[in-house]
Order: C-alpha cells, then structure tokens, then sequence
C-alpha cells in the first residue's frame, strides 16, 4: 500500500468554524489531490498539486483553500465550515500526470 | 468535456457468478482507464487499468478491456465470491482541458454485493 496517512480521520465541526485536513505522504510523488465524496456524485476534484508551492484548481474549490510548503504535506483549509461541506474527503498521489493515482484512508467531516 | 458512465447499481449476486460492470466514457484525447474499488469505510484501491487500445488490465481475477471503437472498459470476474463485495469505481485520465495537468474523472460507482 502506497503511504499515504490522513489527519483527523473523523472530525465534528460547527458552521463557521475553519478546518484543515492534511495530508502526508512518504513516496515521494510529485502530485497530490483533495476530492469530496457525496452520495450520488461520486468523487469530485477540489484541488490538486502539481509541485511545493504549485496548486491548481479543481471542479468543486469554491470554499477551499490548499497550501503545499512540503513535498509530503497537502493541506486542505475549510475558510469557514458550511454544512453542504459535510463529506468524505480523500487525498490521492500520483508520480506523473496522467498516471494512476493511490488514495489515502479519508477524513470523515460533519459541520452541524 | 469528459465523462465515465457505468452502469447504476446496486448488483447484486450469488457467490460463484459471473459479472459484468458495464463502463462508457467520453473523452477528448487518448485517456487511460482504471476500475478502483472501494471497501466500507475505506479509500479506494486501484483494481486495474489500461493505457491503450486493446490493452486489457487483470488483477485478482478482474479484467476489463480497453475498447476504443465503443468506447468502453467493462469490468468482468468469472466466479465472484462474497469478499469482493465493494463499490467499483471506473475512472479516466485525460489532458485537463486548457491546461498541462491530468486529473482522474470518476463515474459514480457500482455497489456490488455478493451473497453466500
């Protein structure tokens, strides 16, 4: 199994509250990425690395913010906690673009 | 853009059957092609995967072929057993559009659940 580790694993929050989700690695692999995971949309791209310092946007980034100082860290930062961000979230690495991506275990996040 | 249609489940079958997800997709360029599974409360785990035309991936008695002409990848097992109950996730990797980075598009996954 790729390394990959996800922190807090479960996480209860309130409505305006900020979160950060990270997410560590120890392959080594240049690109990193957060997706959401809701019932009925499958997985969805929030926003992805493509280097240390290097971020891009995916489908669903509004409400998110990301931040990558380290090759083994990806951040994921809520601004301020709304409860349609209640979701599964998943990191993923790849070595390359285009190639498969490996998925860390998840953080479950309720906002209530 | 792109897109991976599969088939709605849930599927649901007896152990030692034969199965088939069906997987379509939609893409610009020439994408490669992952089926992922998932186990309850787990991440999803790369199951197999294509790169080219005709190219069939297998891994733990999971295949699918890489079909360009009807633009598929359908996941097959010969003899399922009750172990291989997950959700199946079909996924392609294409040029984003407009930009020089790959991202994976999901379909919606699968449930298969396979009885004793």
């Amino acid at each position: 199994d790729a390394g990959i580790t996800q922190s807090p694993r479960h996480k209860v929050t309130e409505t305006g509250t900020p979160v950060t989700l990270r997410c560590h690695q120890t392959e080594n692999h240049r690109y990193m990425y957060w997706y959401r995971q809701d019932p009925g949309h499958g997985l969805r791209l929030i926003h992805y690395s493509y280097g240390v310092k290097d971020t891009d946007k995916g489908e669903v980034s509004d409400g998110y913010s990301v931040s990558r100082s380290k090759t083994e860290d990806f951040l994921l930062t809520l601004e301020s906690a709304t409860s349609s961000q209640t979701s599964v979230y998943f990191c993923a690495i790849s070595i390359q673009q285009g190639y498969e991506q490996y998925f860390g275990p998840g953080t479950r996040l309720t906002v209530t | 853009g792109d897109s991976v249609t599969q088939m709605e489940g849930p599927v649901t079958l007896s152990e030692e059957a034969f199965l088939t997800i069906n997987c379509t997709y939609t893409a610009t360029g020439y994408p490669s092609l992952f089926w992922y599974v998932q186990y309850p409360g787990e991440g999803l785990q790369l199951l197999l995967k294509a790169t080219k035309a005709d190219d069939k991936g297998s891994n733990k008695g999971f295949e699918a072929t890489y079909r360009k002409e009807t633009t598929s990848f359908h996941l097959e097992k010969g003899s399922v057993q009750v172990s291989d109950s997950a959700v199946y996730f079909c996924a392609l990797s294409d040029k984003n559009s407009g930009g020089s980075n790959y991202k994976l598009t999901f379909g919606k996954g699968t449930l298969l659940t396979v009885n004793p």
